[in-house]
């Protein structure tokens, strides 16, 4: 159980394109979303909580005109990196909480390699 | 602020040399410390979670304890499928989660 995917995997964008990723929460409900950035040998960095059906907000930093997130349903919230650049590329992960256990525990999904040329 | 400290930072093991990997923490009103297990490339895979002081979990080799200022991992005879990157997590009010730096943990055979 609590098993959450990203698709894609990984994506090479070119620089000024934007690119969509996804989140699914499969055998759960999900209130809440939560979008981390990753960079080689650090560890995960929080970049914005995603609601179900109410606008995400982001950590301080995180541009959000630039870093779109949508939680249209309780099993889907999506990244929407805008007019990307090489400085974006990072390792994303999204994780869930799930609705009905009321706990704090986060279930993360694979991560998405994002590469910007 | 809540701080997450883990030690060491890395770790090399022979298979089956038992070892502890350490998470300190500082948080106004603990909601639950979480220990994560991260293959490289991966998302991370959770492990536990310890609300109380004197909790203990177990899960094959590995058992976690929790104590009000910190919490351990105890690797018991590891093997060589152990290796990977440990992050200790501790839960806000607000749902979020504070990460420690991670240990990487190396099991030669």
């Amino acid at each position: 159980g609590a098993v959450v995917s990203q698709h894609p995997s990984w994506v090479i964008c070119k620089s000024g394109t934007s690119v969509k990723i996804e989140c699914r929460s499969l055998d759960f409900q999900a209130t809440t979303m939560f979008w981390y950035r990753q960079f080689p040998k650090q560890s995960l960095m929080l970049m914005a909580t995603s609601n179900e059906g109410s606008k995400a907000t982001y950590e301080q930093g995180v541009e959000k005109d630039k870093f779109l997130i949508n939680h249209a349903s309780l099993t889907l919230s999506t990244l929407t990196v805008t007019s990307a650049h090489p400085e974006d590329s990072s390792f994303y992960i999204c994780s869930a909480r799930d609705r009905d256990r009321g706990s704090y525990e986060q279930y993360f999904g694979p991560g998405t390699r994002l590469t910007v040329t | 602020e809540d701080q997450v400290t883990q030690s060491p930072e890395a770790l090399r093991l022979q298979e089956g040399e038992s070892s502890s990997l350490n998470c300190s923490y500082t948080v106004s009103g603990l909601r639950g410390l979480f220990w994560y297990r991260q293959d490289p490339g991966k998302g991370p895979e959770f492990l536990f979670t310890l609300y109380s002081a004197g909790e203990e979990k177990e899960k094959e080799r590995l058992k976690a304890t929790l104590t009000k200022k910190e919490s351990f991992l105890h690797i018991t005879a590891p093997k060589p499928e152990d290796s990977a990157t440990y992050l200790c997590a501790v839960a806000r009010g607000d749902y979020k989660l504070s990460f420690g730096a991670g240990t990487t943990v190396t099991v030669r055979a």
